[in-house]
């Protein structure tokens, strides 16, 4: 089946450095996607969306950039700090479904 | 204001026993999902619940899954006959769709371990 997936289970980033964490989709149909944030215990939070209608959004500090030809979804975030040292999560859903698809997660670590 | 909660936070049991998780959704949110999230893993959609619409059930794993949604609030999810496979973290999530956003907002989950 359909499936979305990320390029790298662990990416380790100086802090200050920006960072950019990637995820490939399988949907051609996708329409919608979500970044989220995940810390350790905690449940997923919302970073960013972006609609397939859209190739760029920008957030505080983060920016999502979305390549439709080749199915690629990127987050970038700028000025990395301790705190954003996390699993970042992509989903994604099509059209009028409701579901949204995960995938298996980046381990984001910021080093001093 | 008040987020998404869930309770218990930790729940141990014997496998074989059933179990109930349960789910507050904020208030007001038409929406509400259940994930299963196992370690290191991402998350694995199991029921979603849509205003008075019958739930969609497509990724409950076996009959031993169930979920029931009362008043449009809160939900329940139920275990039976519990597995040491069923041992993940339960995360369930509301949202309120509009013409901006999709957001779903998590509570914290419930970490289930079967014994």
């Amino acid at each position: 089946g359909e499936s979305v997936g990320l390029h790298l289970p662990t990416l380790s980033v100086q802090e200050g450095d920006n960072s950019i964490i990637n995820c490939a989709y399988s949907n051609s149909a996708s329409d919608y996607f979500i970044w989220y944030k995940q810390e350790s215990g905690k449940g997923p939070q919302f970073i960013i969306d972006i609609r397939s209608n859209m190739d760029k959004r920008q957030g505080q500090r983060v920016t999502v950039l979305l390549n439709k030809t080749v199915k690629h979804l990127s987050l970038q975030i700028a000025a990395t700090q301790p705190g954003d040292s996390a699993v970042y999560f992509c989903a994604e859903n099509e059209g009028s479904a409701r579901q949204l698809t995960f995938g298996s997660g980046t381990q984001l670590t910021v080093l001093p | 204001g008040a987020g998404v909660s869930q309770s218990p936070s930790n729940k141990v049991t014997e496998k074989g026993k059933d179990v109930e998780l349960r789910c507050d959704p904020i208030s007001g949110h038409t929406a509400l999902y259940w994930y299963r999230q196992s370690l290191g893993q991402g998350l694995e959609f199991l029921i979603y619940f849509q205003g008075n619409s019958a739930p969609d059930k497509s990724g409950l794993p076996s009959d031993r899954f169930s979920a029931e949604r009362t008043g449009g609030s809160v939900s329940t999810l139920t275990i039976q006959r519990t597995q040491q496979e069923d041992s993940a973290v339960y995360l369930c999530a509301s949202i309120l769709y509009s013409s901006v956003s999709n957001e779903q907002f998590f509570g914290p989950g419930t970490r289930l371990t079967v014994l």
